[in-house]
């Protein structure tokens, strides 16, 4: 039962570019959506969350848009930098407790 | 503020010996949890801690898995009679307080031979 997917394994963008990543979820009880990116021999680490109460949440390069009718949520990158290439974790919680992760897509910025 | 701590980063077993992963949270932080991820899979949800006191085991297998917290020290996931299947990263994570947000440590690599 994959309660968060990320329906796309992998994107390849170029730098200077808006990169979009997605996901979906189905247990609309999620209160709570964190981006985590990853690199590779590392633990995850927080990039950006928002909240169920609200739609959009932006800092700095990266901005979360929430859509609760569609159960969807994306993170924009923009502009994207060679360093962003690393795999991006989609992540839900409710009530505060244990993350429910996606799948995972990596980005790949090309030069 | 040194972040979560984890060790060993990479353990060799074979099958039937008893693997101890250790985490060390980030200081000031009383809750931790511990994820395993699978090749190509994201992270599932094991345990869930606080001080002494298991919160939330849903995700733990019932046989040969185990976890603690205790007062003093680094939290703990044991796992008895490894099999191949158990080869993994274990990622331990910690927050300051019952938060959304959670700081995760670098890992365990246990390889099952």
């Amino acid at each position: 039962d994959q309660q968060v997917k990320q329906n796309s394994p992998s994107l390849s963008v170029q730098e200077g570019r808006i990169s979009i990543l997605n996901c979906d979820y189905t247990n609309s009880m999620f209160d709570y959506f964190l981006w985590y990116k990853k690199y590779p021999a590392e633990g995850p680490t927080f990039l950006i969350s928002i909240s169920s109460i609200k739609d959009k949440n932006e800092d700095g390069r990266f901005t979360v848009f929430l859509n609760k009718s569609a159960k969807h949520l994306s993170l924009h990158i923009v502009p994207s930098q060679p360093g962003d290439s690393a795999v991006y974790f989609c992540a839900a919680s409710q009530g505060a407790q244990k993350l429910v992760f996606g799948q995972g897509t990596r980005l790949t910025i090309n030069p | 503020n040194a972040g979560v701590m984890q060790n060993p980063r990479h353990l060799v077993r074979r099958r039937g010996q008893e693997a101890r992963l250790r985490c060390s949270p980030m200081k000031g932080h009383s809750h931790v949890y511990w994820y395993r991820q699978l090749p190509e899979e994201g992270l599932k949800f094991m345990v869930y801690l606080q001080k002494e006191n298991i919160i939330d085991e849903s995700g733990m297998p019932k046989e040969r898995f185990s976890a603690e917290f205790p007062k003093e020290g680094p939290s703990i996931l044991r796992i008895q009679q490894v099999v191949r299947g158990d080869s993994a990263a274990y990622f331990c994570a910690s927050s300051p307080r019952l938060a959304d947000e959670q700081f995760f440590g670098p890992g365990t690599r246990l390889t099952v031979l």
